[in-house]
């Protein structure tokens, strides 16, 4: 499976944008880049993902650079509920890969 | 309505013991998975069900065995439970088939606690 690598822990203010960097220098033709949170104490939970161009949905933007070897989770307007690990993951397109295979991700604090 | 239940939250047994943790998903997905969380937060995928087909069977000892007796409904049964064994598991649902393309909902994991 690619590798992504992603900052340990990252701090923002509220109300302010929030920019998660994610680097995924070997991934391929085929891989889906997704993106999952884990508030604490729950579950991860789906936040967005994409293929080659930026997505938008309500929780937040992902911007893909254009040769694809990295990406950048945008919260628009943090708030305290955001504060979480936010994890980077590769999906590839093939029939039967459905594990997802999570790394540390980066801790995210948000300051009120 | 709660989309991925597990039961019970927590579970505190002692070693030795078998124990059994449910996950039950009301989204009509036909994909299950169990994901473990240990004491340094990783989380590793453990077992894949489709259909009711075991398709992903990661490293995991024979003492940990998945049962799906329906698609909705994905149990992890646990023998001779050992310290290692604390963690936080997981359950998840998604989509089946499409590979990457279909996010995964998860539960609100079950606490173990082996002493």
């Amino acid at each position: 499976d690619a590798k992504t690598t992603q900052p340990n822990s990252m701090e923002s203010n509220e109300e302010e944008p929030v920019h998660l960097p994610c680097n995924h220098s070997t991934i391929s033709g085929t891989d889906y880049i997704h993106w999952y949170r884990q508030l604490p104490s729950q579950g991860p939970e789906y936040v967005i993902h994409g293929l080659t161009s930026n997505v938008n949905n309500r929780m937040a933007s992902l911007a893909i650079a254009e040769d694809r070897k990295s990406s950048t989770l945008i919260l628009h307007r943090a708030t305290l509920r955001d504060a979480a690990v936010y994890y980077c993951i590769l999906r590839p397109h093939r029939q039967g890969a459905q594990k997802l295979v999570f790394g540390q991700g980066t801790r995210l604090t948000i300051n009120p | 309505d709660t989309a991925v239940s597990q039961t019970p939250k927590y579970l505190v047994t002692q070693m030795g013991n078998d124990k059994s943790i449910k996950c039950e998903q009301n989204l009509g997905h036909d994909t299950m998975y169990w994901y473990k969380q240990d004491s340094k937060k990783f989380l590793k995928i453990m077992f894949s069900y489709n259909n009711k087909e075991l398709i992903i069977n990661e490293t995991v000892p024979n003492r940990f065995s998945p049962k799906s007796p329906d698609k909705a409904h994905l149990n992890l049964h646990i023998n001779s439970l050992e310290l290692g064994d604390s963690a936080v598991y997981f359950c998840a649902s998604s989509q089946g088939g499409g590979g990457g393309i279909y996010e995964q909902y998860f539960g609100p994991g079950t606490r173990l606690t082996v002493t």
